[in-house]
């Protein structure tokens, strides 16, 4: 699968918006674009993917770029609880397993 | 509708003690994974069954660890002789079918302690 990179920390105000950057430079026509979070002390839980249209669900928006060489989650109103390591991972023809790189660490502040 | 469920939360073994960690998946799925993440570092990819198969376990370490996803009862990891370095939360996901669009959920793991 191809490799991600992502920025190693982030902070964000509470109730504003948050931009989580991810780039996939290797990324392969027939890769997914999916993105997990996961809270301390819990198991990853998955945020949302796509392949090449911006999704939107009721927990982020997934922007991605027109040539799918990077992506970006949008979190609308950051709250506390948002506070996590993102996750952002392709997943292509190799197989299903997830491959989680180091991540980005949203820091929430009150 | 419960999600993944995974226990024991909290296990501690001995040196050389054997570890059997338990996931049973989301009700209607027959995919399972399991992953471990080491203290301070990123989760990595262990195993991925479907029912009675192993269908990779490339990231298996080759002596000591097994894992099965029996027809009846919850997939189980089992670790034998274990060492201080199996010290780690194991968790486990499941996915309803075997397509890449399709999203995996997870446990809250199971906290392996060694002794």
């Amino acid at each position: 699968d191809a490799k991600t990179t992502q920025p190693n920390s982030m902070e964000s105000n509470e109730e504003e918006p948050v931009h989580l950057p991810c780039n996939h430079s290797t990324i392969s026509g027939t890769d997914y674009i999916h993105w997990y979070r996961q809270l301390p002390s819990q198991g990853p839980e998955y945020v949302i993917h796509g392949l090449t249209s911006n999704v939107n669900n009721r927990m982020a928006s997934l922007a991605i770029a027109e040539d799918r060489k990077s992506s970006t989650l949008i979190l609308h109103r950051a709250t506390l609880r948002d506070a996590a390591v993102y996750y952002c991972i392709l997943i292509g023809n190799a197989g299903n397993m997830l491959t989680f790189g180091g991540g980005t660490r949203l820091m929430v502040k009150p | 509708n419960a999600g993944v469920m995974q226990n024991p939360r909290h296990l501690v073994r001995r040196r050389g003690q054997e570890a059997r960690l338990r996931c049973s998946p989301v009700k209607g799925h027959s995919h399972v994974y399991w992953y471990r993440q080491l203290p301070e570092e990123g989760l990595k990819f262990m195993v991925y069954l479907q029912k009675e198969n192993i269908i990779d376990e490339s990231g298996m370490p080759k002596e000591r660890f097994s894992a099965e996803f029996p027809k009846e009862g919850p997939s189980i990891l089992r670790i034998q002789q274990v060492v201080r370095g199996d010290s780690a939360a194991y968790f486990c996901a499941s996915s309803p079918k075997e397509r890449k669009n399709q999203p995996q959920h997870f446990g809250d793991g199971t906290r392996l302690s060694i002794l």
